[in-house]
């Protein structure tokens, strides 16, 4: 398996909405990403998280929850989110040693109403 | 922090034309990525360089990466309306990722 697997494709949510978006690889890959994407500009990073610890955090706003629950699986909690928050949110993964490149997901489209 | 500049920021051209995309570094790079992304979809994944000099085909898309290991050009040739899309490339700086910002290349039929 050498993708990055990300749920659900697209998602609308209220402004006073709770909801999840989930992003799973089963490479070994132990540093996972998450970025957000908003219409003609490039990713920019969210969250990094090696060996299921969060190492870096872009001063996303607290509405953003990222988790890693095990080696496999990266979530980003979304709550109170704002129609601005409206997206798209990239996973990515990699091996954290040696010259290995990334894999990204195909992305979750995110509309906050 | 890593800066990426490409250029042009839009390109548009006739089909069957050759066209090159560029992409330079403020900092030597570890490694050079270049993906593919239809508007509103994820990334596809075009080619990785991380020797200076080091240059990859695929079908009719080739990418180098110069000797200082600061600049990368990505080149298609004979150009299909398929090839539309947003170029990005992608910068590995040894613990972070960061994109360029990106061209927009059309290609009329």
């Amino acid at each position: 398996d050498t993708e990055v697997t990300q749920t659900p494709k697209h998602l609308v949510m209220g402004m006073t909405n709770k909801k999840s978006l989930k992003c799973e690889q089963h490479m070994g890959h132990r540093a996972m990403y998450w970025y957000k994407q908003k219409a003609k500009k490039p990713p920019e990073l969210m969250f990094v998280y090696s060996y299921e610890k969060l190492s870096i955090n872009e001063s996303v706003p607290s509405r953003f929850s990222p988790e890693c629950p095990n080696s496999s699986l990266l979530n980003l909690h979304l709550h109170a989110l704002q129609p601005e928050d409206s997206a798209l949110y990239l996973c990515a993964s990699r091996r954290i040693s040696g010259n290995y490149g990334y894999t990204f997901g195909s992305g979750t489209r995110l509309t906050v109403v | 922090s890593q800066e990426l500049e490409q250029s042009p920021q839009s390109l548009i051209v006739q089909e069957g034309k050759n066209l090159t995309i560029n992409c330079t570094s403020s900092k030597t790079l570890y490694g050079l990525y270049w993906y593919k992304q239809k508007y509103g979809e994820g990334l596809i994944f075009l080619m990785m360089l991380q020797k200076g000099g080091e240059e990859k085909s695929h079908e009719k898309i080739t990418a180098k990466l110069d000797e200082k290991k600061q600049q990368s050009s990505l080149h298609i040739t004979a150009s299909q309306p398929s090839h539309a899309g947003i170029y990005l490339c992608g910068a590995d700086t040894g613990n972070q990722f960061y994109f360029g910002t990106g061209t927009s290349l059309t290609v009329i039929p």
